[in-house]
């Protein structure tokens, strides 16, 4: 496939246990960013990666949540010690160059978390 | 605090008529402005993407217009379809080397038979 990938589509945890979220961009795309979006809200910014490195974590909500990259390609999202108000949708995106340049961004169709 | 508004918050039109949808903003300093389509569980697919000197950009039945004097944006729905039913997403970059989009909640339309 072409498009931006993510792993698990749905993802039911228990308060308290570790998550591990996946995302393939488009093969070649130097920029991927993760977001999340609670239900009826809009996206918000976690971080952002450009080649393996990260410029800009300030999206973070908390150190339970931290994310890598790796080959500049797959990346993961992880979020400890999840809490109930962790459930949302976790998107992804990647672009060929900086979104901030006005590169086009290509979304993956989300991870629903859920946190009991 | 970087923000952008859109405003309806929800809309429903008849099939075939014409809507607009509203974007203010106040991110500074300003890069581009974007508006996204995203059906219900799906990513925001791009429908266009602006810059300072462009006042207005079309894609299909799809017209956004920018007024960066007044940072507003719209986006103008042209005979609207039953696939047109989506929330409509009005996203802001601010510039000076940063990469930081700023998005709105979202216009959710609803177009009926």
């Amino acid at each position: 496939g072409a498009g931006v990938s993510q792993s698990p589509s749905n993802k039911v945890t228990e308060k308290g246990k570790d998550v591990e979220l996946r995302c393939d961009p488009i093969s070649g795309h130097t920029a991927l960013y993760w977001y999340r979006q609670r239900l009826g809200q809009g996206l918000e910014f976690l971080i952002y990666f450009q080649g393996n490195s990260a410029p800009d974590k300030s999206g973070l909500p908390s150190d339970r949540f931290s994310a890598e990259r790796t080959g500049e390609s797959v990346s993961t999202l992880t979020i400890q010690r999840t809490q109930q108000e962790d459930s949302a949708v976790y998107l992804c995106a990647s672009s060929l160059g900086l979104a901030g340049a006005g590169d086009t961004q290509y979304f993956g169709p989300g991870t629903r978390l859920t946190v009991l | 605090k970087n923000q952008v508004e859109q405003s309806p918050q929800s809309l429903i039109i008849l099939e075939g008529k014409n809507c607009t949808l509203q974007c203010n903003y106040t991110v500074s300093p300003f890069s581009n402005l974007r508006w996204y389509k995203q059906d219900t569980g799906r990513g925001p697919v791009s429908l266009t993407i602006m810059t300072f000197s462009e006042n207005t950009k079309s894609n299909g039945r799809y017209t956004a217009t920018l007024d960066a004097d007044t940072k507003q944006s719209s986006l103008h729905i042209t005979a609207s379809q039953l696939s047109d039913s989506a929330s409509y997403i009005c996203v802001v970059t601010s510039g000076g080397g940063g990469n930081k989009l700023t998005f709105g909640t979202g216009t959710q339309l609803k177009v009926e038979l």
